[in-house]
């Protein structure tokens, strides 16, 4: 079983809808969640962080984390062309020795937004 | 906010050199960074984890021969690729964690702008 799962897509949404991506992971013992987004040929740049249960909201973006159903999923109200990127889902858990563990990454989901 | 500064963003490079890749935090001192490698239309596959002063941890099937990190200082990582072949070609990305700043104890990353790379 993979540490973190995403549907691949490609996701496909017209401008002003929202657009919904889900993501699952298989440690419980993750305690840090984040969406990415990837622009082609860019690194990820970070979207949303979100570490209890609930939902947590940033604008046009709302993450929600259910640490019971190891689920974390990424809303995205009001969709413009310019979200169509591809988003990344990581799961931070500690590592042996460390504090600040190391971040395990889903496979994206595309994203594309039509006018 | 905390800023990662990558160098060169792109490098063409004949088959048996190597290859320098530098990671550098402006503004915050990184005593961690990861550096991934990122192949078309695939998930960023984490390589090794560099700690500031100490040898780097590679993931498993990743040669450390092949690819040396060095991370010198609290502000520098810099990745080698060694003797470069054709299907070393990708796209690679450095982050770095940040302690006792934004982030700290929470696994946030922040990423370099990634440098890609082509060996004919």
């Amino acid at each position: 079983q993979k540490e973190v799962e995403q549907n691949s897509g490609p996701l496909s949404v017209p401008e002003g809808a929202i657009a919904s991506l889900n993501c699952t992971y298989s440690d419980r013992g993750s305690q840090s969640f984040f969406w990415y987004r990837q622009y082609s040929g860019k690194s990820p740049e970070l979207i949303m962080s979100i570490y209890s249960n609930g939902d947590k909201e940033d604008g046009r973006f709302t993450a929600q984390l259910n640490k019971a159903s190891q689920y974390v999923s990424l809303l995205i109200r009001d969709s413009q062309p310019s979200d169509s990127a591809t988003y990344l889902c990581a799961v931070n858990r500690p590592d042996r020795g460390s504090t600040l563990g190391r971040l395990y990454f889903g496979r994206g989901t595309q994203l594309t937004v039509w006018p | 906010g905390a800023v990662v500064s990558q160098h060169p963003s792109w490098v063409i490079c004949k088959s048996g050199t190597s290859v320098k890749i530098e990671c550098r935090s402006l503004d915050f001192q990184a005593t961690t960074m990861f550096w991934y490698r990122q192949f078309p239309k695939q998930s960023l596959m984490l390589m090794a984890t560099s700690n500031e002063g100490s040898k780097a941890t590679y993931e498993q099937g990743v040669e450390k021969d092949k690819f040396l990190i060095n991370h010198a200082s609290l502000t520098l990582s810099t990745l080698t690729v060694t003797s470069a072949h054709p299907e070393d070609s990708s796209f690679y990305i450095c982050s770095a964690s940040y302690s006792g700043g934004p982030g700290v104890n929470t696994g946030e990353l922040f990423f370099g702008e990634g440098s890609r790379l082509t060996v004919l």
